[in-house]
């Protein structure tokens, strides 16, 4: 059973653009959610993470939604660059459980000049 | 800061032998280690979280006395995996985390062929 769901396998997207990476999780008692990229025979690299008490988070180029009642969270690249080219994970948590994080399957982006 | 670091980056054993994977935290102390499986395209599967001085605790189906865990200290955890089979051919991740912490920082993996 799949908790934490990445449906699109890939996202091919041009620089300059922006980049919409979105994940669906079945799970309510999730109150944690964190973005991981991954590169080829690399481990994940922490992006960034939302509560499930705020709507929005911002970092940067990167910004993440979360939508409590549709159990669904996007992470948007503005602007895309070649270098953001990897595997994306998103991953949830349950506070007070914290040490297990439930991974999607991961989208590739690719972003093209 | 938080560089996790793994060692070996690769690995080839044959069939019945055991190998040992190690994972350290550079420059923090890591309370709590994980340990993870990835099989190609697949997710990040969470085999076992170990504390430092305590025995891990190994996620349903993953068999602990195949995958032997350590965390002898608040800077290494190892990973052993007796008598592998070709089937435990896989991506190995480890991760530590920084009490109070809820973000995870990975190493950079171990890919584990067994032929």
């Amino acid at each position: 059973d799949q908790q934490v769901k990445q449906n699109s396998p890939s996202l091919s997207v041009q620089e300059g653009r922006i980049s919409i990476l979105n994940c669906d999780y079945t799970n309510s008692m999730f109150d944690y959610f964190l973005w991981y990229k991954k590169y080829p025979a690399e481990g994940p690299t922490f992006l960034i993470s939302i509560s499930s008490i705020k709507d929005k988070n911002e970092d940067g180029r990167f910004t993440v939604f979360l939508n409590k009642s549709a159990k669904h969270l996007s992470l948007h690249i503005v602007p895309s660059q070649p270098g953001d080219s990897a595997v994306y994970f998103c991953a949830a948590s349950v506070t007070g459980n914290t040490d297990k994080l439930i991974f999607g399957t991961g989208t590739r982006l690719q972003v093209f000049p | 800061g938080a560089v996790v670091s793994q060692h070996p980056s690769w690995v080839i054993c044959k069939s019945g032998t055991s190998v040992k994977i190690e994972c350290r935290s550079l420059d923090f102390q890591a309370t709590t280690m994980f340990w993870y499986r990835q099989f190609p395209k697949q997710s990040l599967m969470l085999m076992a979280t170990s504390n430092e001085g305590s025995k891990a605790t190994y996620e349903q189906g993953v068999e602990k006395d195949k995958f032997l865990i350590n965390h002898a200290s608040l800077t290494l955890s190892t990973l052993t995996v007796t008598s592998a089979h070709p089937e435990d051919s896989s991506f190995y991740i480890c991760s530590a985390r920084i009490k109070g912490s809820y973000e995870q920082y990975f190493g950079p993996g171990t890919r584990l062929t067994v032929t």
